[in-house]
């Protein structure tokens, strides 16, 4: 079946500091890739996408490489801000004459001053 | 500016009632999705309609319903047969076909409480 994991949280970190979010999936076919963010107490909002194998996902200065041989797509930013406190959802989506998501449970990220 | 609006934001409910929440895009979306989020874990879909008139369920649709009667719309009624609602719900669209990858644009979310 199709499944998204990703690594438990909640991560803390000191502002500046260097964030990895990890993430692998399961697929049948081939899914395009998401990283959501979801700052509390709204909706979600696209963080980033890859459509293939090798693409690099990119905003705000986070980053996201889709790498097919390892099943991953882990999130990752250089420097961290207090403002990046949220929590990161990553997703995949195939394409079945509609559009399937699946989304990982969730990692709430906590940057401190 | 295009979007989704989800109302009301906060809604409290006695056990035993229905209650409808609404959810509108200008977007001119084909699709749309209801999920449910829970603390702690992803988002599980209840139902989806990707065209007016049609909806199908999702991984979770027992005690819930929907219709599609406008492109624009997709209320989701929370029935008294819904065993646990409490809950955020987020309402969800999408660009159905083409060359687009399936990217979700999702509202401001909806948070139920069961009194």
């Amino acid at each position: 079946g199709n499944s998204v994991t990703q690594m438990e949280g909640p991560v803390t970190l000191s502002e500046e500091a260097f964030l990895t979010i990890n993430c692998t999936y399961t697929a049948t076919g081939y899914p395009s890739l998401f990283w959501y963010v979801q700052y509390p107490g709204e909706g979600l909002q696209l963080l980033l996408k890859a459509t293939k194998a090798d693409d690099k996902g990119s905003n705000k200065g986070f980053e996201a490489t889709y790498r097919k041989e390892t099943t991953s797509f882990h999130l990752e930013k250089g420097s961290v801000q207090v403002s990046d406190s949220a929590v990161y959802f990553c997703a995949l989506t195939l394409n079945t004459g509609g559009f399937k998501t699946i989304f990982g449970a969730g990692t709430r990220l906590f940057v401190k001053a | 500016d295009g979007g989704i609006t989800q109302s009301p934001k906060y809604l409290f409910r006695k056990e035993g009632q229905n209650v409808t929440l609404s959810c509108e895009q200008n977007l001119n979306h084909d699709a749309m999705y209801w999920y449910r989020q829970d603390p702690g874990q992803g988002l599980r879909l209840i139902y989806y309609s990707q065209i007016v008139n049609d909806f199908q369920k999702g991984d979770i649709a027992e005690g819930y319903s929907v219709s599609r009667e406008k492109k624009e719309s997709f209320p989701l009624t929370v029935t008294s047969a819904q065993k646990n609602p409490t809950a955020f719900y987020l309402c969800a669209s999408s660009i159905k076909r083409g060359t687009n990858t399936g990217e979700l644009f999702f509202g401001e979310g909806s948070r139920l409480t069961v009194l």
